[in-house]
């Protein structure tokens, strides 16, 4: 009940897609989603997070959307660009447990020219 | 803000040998500190909690006797890897909490241990 589960473990798109990765939870009891991208031999940096009273939220590039009933949300990267390219990992932590995240399993990205 | 380093960057070591990574937050203070440990091509598996002060929060499986944790401060968290071998090559990742934020989690750059 404490995982999180991402997919496509891995995805391929071209310079200006639109790349979609999932995630999906059971414990209802998170209250904080964030998604991190991490580059080969880096620690990884936050990218956007959300919570459940918001359905979607963007900054930038990126746009969070989240399902709660579902149980799942979502990471879109408008017009992706090679620079783009590296792994991204969702997230999922409660608040009252000390910001403790769990980690979804990543999806490396490629963007090609 | 909010940055977090590590030192060092890498480390190769000889096996039965002890290594410290230390994990500083630069601009904030930390609540509480958490180290990672990422096999290639893996997610990130939790090692530990640490809060200033207090004894260190082991995740099931590891050996709070082999990862040594120290929380100094509300600005230094350090690991020693004791007595290492080839097994516990790994990229070793520490993240912090600031203090008035603790949801959300800021990464050090990661240290590359190697054992030989």
């Amino acid at each position: 009940q404490q995982q999180v589960k991402q997919s496509p473990q891995s995805l391929i798109v071209q310079k200006g897609g639109i790349p979609i990765i999932n995630c999906a939870y059971e414990n209802t009891a998170f209250d904080y989603f964030p998604w991190y991208q991490q580059f080969p031999g880096k620690g990884p940096a936050l990218l956007i997070a959300i919570r459940p009273d918001v359905s979607e939220k963007k900054e930038g590039r990126f746009t969070i959307s989240f399902n709660k009933s579902a149980k799942q949300f979502s990471l879109h990267i408008m017009d992706s660009q090679p620079g783009d390219s590296a792994t991204y990992f969702c997230a999922a932590s409660i608040g009252n447990q000390g910001g403790k995240l769990i980690f979804g399993q990543g999806t490396e990205l490629s963007v090609k020219p | 803000g909010a940055v977090v380093s590590q030192h060092p960057s890498w480390v190769i070591c000889k096996s039965g040998t002890s290594v410290k990574i230390e994990c500083r937050s630069l601009d904030f203070q930390a609540t509480t500190m958490f180290w990672y440990r990422q096999f290639p091509k893996q997610s990130l598996m939790l090692m530990a909690t640490s809060n200033e002060g207090s004894k260190a929060t082991y995740e099931q499986g590891v050996e709070k006797d082999k990862f040594l944790i120290n929380h100094a401060s509300l600005t230094l968290s350090t690991l020693t890897v004791t007595s290492a071998h080839p097994e516990d090559s790994s990229f070793y990742i520490c993240s912090a909490n600031w203090r008035l934020r603790t949801d959300t989690q800021y990464f050090g750059p990661g240290t590359r241990l190697t054992v030989l």
